[in-house]
């Protein structure tokens, strides 16, 4: 079975700031990993993914997450950000075989301060 | 294009009574799943149907049951009620199965409310 952790459930960062979002997953077999954003009262929106290929993969507003098979994280990172990234971060993982569950993490609040 | 629509946004229901939640997938999306988010269980999820069949469960009761049309608009339905189905329900659609290459595009949910 698989699993995911994410570390910190809250994380406060001031406007201009990097910060990382911790996600390790568990996992006997390869699976693809995701990171989604939800905005208040709103759905999942899909950040990025990583499927295979370069371990490093990068979204369009900055963000990029790193995968590392020997550690098995997935970990989050922005080198500045904005107030209107405030929002809740979820890492997910799926098993490449054609199955359209993902497993998610509890969740990590980004909260950006001015 | 569109994108996933789900109706209703807002839900108050009785214990006891059922409730039937509708998605919409963006057109050309044959694939739905469907999960349950709450404070306490974080995002679950239930069901994944794909041209009209039941490809995947989730572990929830059998009082969740959902089903698939041949325009891929999809439903989910709750009978007997219980304070803990108190939710966001999403919706999430794909071309296809999998989250390869196309992966899935979430709706805004269903917030149902059990008082």
């Amino acid at each position: 079975a698989q699993s995911v952790t994410q570390l910190d459930s809250q994380v406060p960062v001031f406007e201009e700031a990097p910060v990382e979002l911790r996600c390790n997953y568990s996992s006997s077999v390869s699976v693809y990993l995701f990171w989604y954003v939800q905005y208040p009262n709103q759905g999942l929106q899909l950040l990025l993914k990583y499927l295979s290929g370069s371990t490093l993969v990068e979204s369009i507003n900055g963000f990029e997450a790193e995968f590392n098979k020997s550690q098995t994280s997935f970990h989050l990172r922005k080198p500045s950000v904005h107030i209107s990234d405030t929002a809740e971060y979820f890492c997910a993982v799926t098993l490449p075989s054609n199955t359209g569950k993902l497993i998610f993490g509890q969740g990590t609040t980004l909260q950006v301060k001015p | 294009k569109a994108g996933v629509t789900q109706t209703p946004r807002y839900l108050i229901k009785t214990r006891g009574q059922q409730v039937t939640l509708s998605c919409s997938p963006i057109s050309g999306h044959r694939s739905v799943s469907w999960y349950q988010q709450t404070p306490g269980q974080g995002l679950q999820f239930l069901f994944e149907y794909f041209s009209e069949t039941q490809r995947n469960k989730g572990n929830f009761p059998g009082r969740f049951s959902g089903r698939q049309f041949s325009n891929s608009r999809s439903e989910m339905n709750v009978s007997t009620l219980e304070l803990g189905d108190s939710a966001l329900y999403l919706c999430a659609s794909s071309f296809e199965p999998g989250q390869g290459r196309y992966g899935y595009t979430f709706g805004s949910g269903t917030r149902l409310t059990v008082v």
